[in-house]
């Protein structure tokens, strides 16, 4: 079964500083991993996606993440945060033979002037 | 283009009541889900449907009912309200998994 470990539910930085959220996972087949982002009382929006191709995937808004087989991990970075980052974050995997998409609990990304 | 497109925006229920919650896409996908979020639970799948009349269970079926007659609408029926299920839920779509799944603004539902 799969399934997403957010390590965190709150991150708090400072503007300019770098954003670090961090998502461990655990599939028995290859897996697909997203972010998604939710902004305040907005639905979903897809930030990156992994789908076994470059294990490094930039997304939209400066955004990166970089899929660890060895450590089961798919963490997000940026490397100066903005004011406009601040939402709530969702790693989510799939497994390839399926198209059920589990979330983890969510990261709040807070930042600070 | 209008995605995923969901129904009321906001509904108060009373306990006992019953409601369908639509969802509309207009991009021809064939995969179409409903999920719940509830503060610290992230998102949770309710159920699923990988084309027009085939519907599968998620992890929190209980107290919903689906069917998918064609592939642009999934409703989300709820068959007698519980104080349990005020949430937010969303309908979310996809083509592919490589494309990753469209989402809808959501429903915020809530009963008293």
């Amino acid at each position: 079964a799969q399934s997403v470990t957010q390590l965190g539910s709150h991150v708090s930085v400072s503007e300019g500083a770098l954003v670090l959220l961090r998502c461990n996972y655990s599939s028995s087949v290859p897996p697909y991993l997203f972010w998604y982002v939710q902004y305040p009382n907005q639905g979903l929006q897809l930030l990156l996606k992994y789908t076994s191709a470059a294990t490094l995937v930039k997304g939209i808004n400066g955004f990166e993440a970089e899929f660890k087989k060895s450590e089961t991990s798919f963490h997000l970075t940026k490397p100066s945060a903005h004011m406009s980052d601040a939402a709530e974050y969702f790693c989510a995997v799939s497994e390839n033979s399926n198209y059920k998409l589990t979330f983890g609990k969510g990261t709040l990304l807070t930042v600070n002037p | 283009n209008a995605g995923v497109t969901q129904t009321p925006k906001f509904q108060v229920l009373k306990t006992g009541q019953s409601m369908t919650l639509q969802c509309a896409q207009d991009m021809n996908h064939e995969y179409m889900s409903w999920y719940r979020q509830d503060p610290g639970m992230g998102l949770r799948l309710i159920h699923y449907s990988v084309g027009a009349g085939i519907t599968d269970q998620g992890e929190v079926p209980n107290g919903y009912n689906v069917s998918r007659s064609t592939t642009e609408d999934f409703p989300l029926r709820l068959l007698s309200a519980a104080p349990s299920q005020t949430s937010v839920y969303f309908c979310a779509s996809s083509s592919n998994q490589l494309y990753g799944y469209t989402f809808g603004s959501g429903t915020r539902l809530t009963v008293v």
